[in-house]
C-alpha cells in the first residue's frame, strides 16, 4: 500500500522567513496530494492540494510543487507570520474519485518572532 | 449540517468496557473515513466507506475495532473491550467524489 514520508518533524523558521516541508510517497498510481494545517486542539484543515496533471500549484503565500518522476511533492510557505505556527501533515491518494488518504506523520512549524 | 459532527466530544471509560463513537457526515458526501490521532502522533487510518461498496477495513488495529455506516449516512466506530492504548482522539471526515477531505472535531477518548 502506499507510504508517505514526511521531513523535517519540526521546524522553526524567524517571521518573515520561508519554510518548506517535503514529502515523498511510494505508490506511483496516487495523483492526489493534499495538504492540512491542524492548529493546537483543533482539527486537521485542508489548506491546499494538487493533482498530478500539474507541478506547482499557489495560494497567495503558499505554494505545492509536484515531481511525479521522483515522487517527491513539497509545500513552501513564503512569509512566514505568527498564525502560520501548526502541524502540517502531507498525504497521498488515488484515483479520481473519492479515496483513502495516507498521511505523513507531521510537520511541527513553529514560527520565532 | 455545515460540517461533520462528532460525537461525544470527550469520552472517559473504564479498561474493558465497550464505546460507540458516532459521525455525522456533510450531507451528500459518499465517502466517510475514520482516522486515530495519539497525543503529538499523526493521523493513522482506520477505515473507509464509499457509498454502497464494502469498506476498507485495513486500517483497523484489531478485532475489538468495528465500524458501520447506515443508509449511506451516519457512522458508528466501535471498540469492544477498551484497552489503554486505545486512547486517543477519533476524527471522522467525509468527502464529496472528488475533492479533500473535511474533518470533524474529533472525540477524545480516554480508558483509565
Amino acid at each position: 500500500g502506499e507510504n508517505v514520508e514526511q521531513h523535517p518533524s519540526t521546524l522553526s523558521v524567524q517571521e518573515g522567513d520561508s519554510a518548506v516541508i517535503k514529502c515523498t510517497y511510494s505508490d506511483s498510481a496516487s495523483n492526489y496530494f493534499p495538504w492540512y494545517k491542524q492548529e493546537l486542539g483543533k482539527r486537521p484543515q485542508l489548506i491546499i492540494d494538487i493533482r498530478s496533471n500539474v507541478g506547482e500549484k499557489k495560494d497567495q503565500r503558499i505554494a505545492v510543487t509536484l515531481n511525479k518522476t521522483a515522487k517527491h511533492f513539497s509545500l513552501h510557505i513564503t512569509e512566514t507570520q505568527p498564525e502560520d505556527s501548526a502541524v502540517y501533515f502531507c498525504a497521498a491518494s488515488k484515483g479520481s474519485s473519492a479515496s483513502k488518504i495516507i498521511f505523513g506523520s507531521g510537520t511541527r512549524l513553529s514560527i520565532r518572532p | 449540517g455545515a460540517g461533520v459532527s462528532q460525537s461525544p466530544s470527550n469520552k472517559v471509560t473504564e479498561k474493558g468496557k465497550d464505546v460507540e463513537l458516532r459521525c455525522d457526515p456533510i450531507s451528500g458526501h459518499t465517502a466517510l473515513y475514520w482516522y486515530r490521532q495519539s497525543l503529538g502522533q499523526g493521523l493513522e487510518f482506520l477505515i473507509y466507506f464509499q457509498g454502497n461498496s464494502a469498506p476498507d477495513k485495513s486500517g483497523l488495529p484489531s478485532d475489538r475495532f468495528s465500524a458501520e455506516r447506515t443508509g449511506g449516512s451516519v457512522s458508528t466506530l466501535t471498540i469492544q473491550r477498551t484497552q489503554q492504548e486505545d486512547s486517543a482522539v477519533y476524527l471522522c471526515a467525509s468527502s464529496p467524489r472528488v475533492t479533500g477531505y473535511t474533518f470533524g472535531s474529533g472525540t477524545r477518548l480516554t480508558v483509565v
